[in-house]
Formats: C-alpha cells, structure tokens, sequence
C-alpha cells in the first residue's frame, strides 16, 4: 500500500478484554517498530521487528503486551487484561534507512 | 541508552515572531535527528531532519541546528503563522536498526 495503516483506528475495550490491533506496513519495509503514545506525550518505543524478528521488545511494559510478525509483513500487537493505564494511541512505524513512515495510530481506551 | 530531553514543554508566541525548541540527547554514537509535527488526532509528520555530519539545515521558514559537542539540537521556525500550532517532537536515533528515541514534546501555540 502506499503507506502504513493500522487498525482499527479507534478501539473501546472493557477493563480485563483482550485487544489486538494491527500494522500492515509500506511493502517491503523491513524494519517495523511499535511505539505507545499516552496523551500529552512524546510517542514510547515498545518493540521492534526486523522482518519477522523480534529483535527488541524491551519497552513492552509488562507481559500482558505481547507482539509478533509471522511473515515479516503484517504485525500485530496484542494486549491481555486491558488496564486504564494502557489507554494510549498505538503508533506504528517502519523504516527505510533512516526515514520512519507512521501509521495514523490505534486509539485505546479502556473503560 | 539513548535519552532525549527536550524543552520548553509549552511556548506561546505571536504571529510573526520566531519560536525556538531545544533539545539534548546522551549517546554519542547518535547521528541522525529528525522532527516531528504533531496536530490533534494525527500522526507525527517529519518536518525536517538533520544528520551529524551537518550543523545547520535549512528549509523556508524552519531551520535546524545540530551541536554534536554539547550534545544538543535545536528547531527555529520563523515568521510563525497559527497553523504552525501543534505539538512538536525532537528525536534521536543511532543506526537504522535501532528506535527512534523521542522527546516529550513542545506544545507550540501560534496567537493570532
């Protein structure tokens, strides 16, 4: 596609509902990263893919995140037992040398 | 690790007047800063960037400077209008197979 999308775009979850949102990134983008934006701040790294890699999930701030990228293409990011605190948008980003392409976000609230 | 600070978290300043975002950052091996523009609901876009091999880059009305001594950065937009409100962002990266590490943010608001 001609540029990263993400879905869904907007995501109301329960308190202790599992979500899983989804990158399709730029093709051929090998690079592929997962950044959690709360309101009013600077977007966080969670975790990074080279194709189907994990290569570093060490901002992944508990194990209730869990990513994966099976196929090097399409990624998912998963979150069990959804907490207030995960209410964020979830940006994700891939790379091509050093420019970053952003998807518009996944926007989570937990109620 | 990479950490960026990134200041004023809030500036105000009149149509027409210059606003100025500074930013640090503490790995020396970094070698590549961008900046983003961030309005409401909308992803970060990059608005210019510069690399170490540089210390100044220009683009119309915005200006980057990059001291790799002191280790900071900073962005100059000129002759400001209201839609260059939004929020801004810094960064910082070392090689093409780490992250990009962000600053907090400078809420930029342009007063007609």
């Amino acid at each position: 596609g001609a540029g990263v999308s993400q879905s869904p775009r907007y995501k109301v979850a329960k308190r202790g509902q599992d979500v899983a949102l989804r990158c399709d990134p730029i093709s051929g983008h090998v690079s592929l990263f997962w950044y959690q934006q709360a309101l009013g701040q600077g977007p966080e790294f969670l975790t990074y893919f080279q194709n189907e890699a994990q290569l570093d999930k060490s901002g992944l701030p508990s194990d209730r995140f869990f990513a994966e990228r099976p196929e090097g293409s399409v990624s998912t990011l998963k979150i069990q037992r959804t907490q207030q605190e995960d209410s964020a948008v979830y940006l994700c980003a891939t790379q091509l040398g050093n420019t970053i392409y952003f998807g518009e976000g996944s926007w989570l609230t937990v109620v | 690790g990479e950490n960026v600070e990134q200041h004023p978290s809030t500036l105000s300043v009149q149509e027409g007047d210059s606003a100025v975002i500074k930013c640090t950052y503490s790995d020396s091996a970094s070698n590549y800063f961008p900046w983003y523009k961030q309005e409401l609901g909308k992803r970060p876009q990059l608005i210019i960037d510069i690399r170490s091999n540089v210390g100044e880059k220009k683009d119309q009305r915005i200006a980057v400077t990059l001291n790799k001594t002191a280790k900071h950065f900073s962005l100059h937009i000129t002759e400001t209008q209201p839609e260059d409100s939004a929020v801004y962002f810094c960064a910082a990266i070392a090689s093409g197979n780490t992250p990009l590490v962000f600053g907090k943010g400078t809420r930029l608001s342009v007063i007609a």
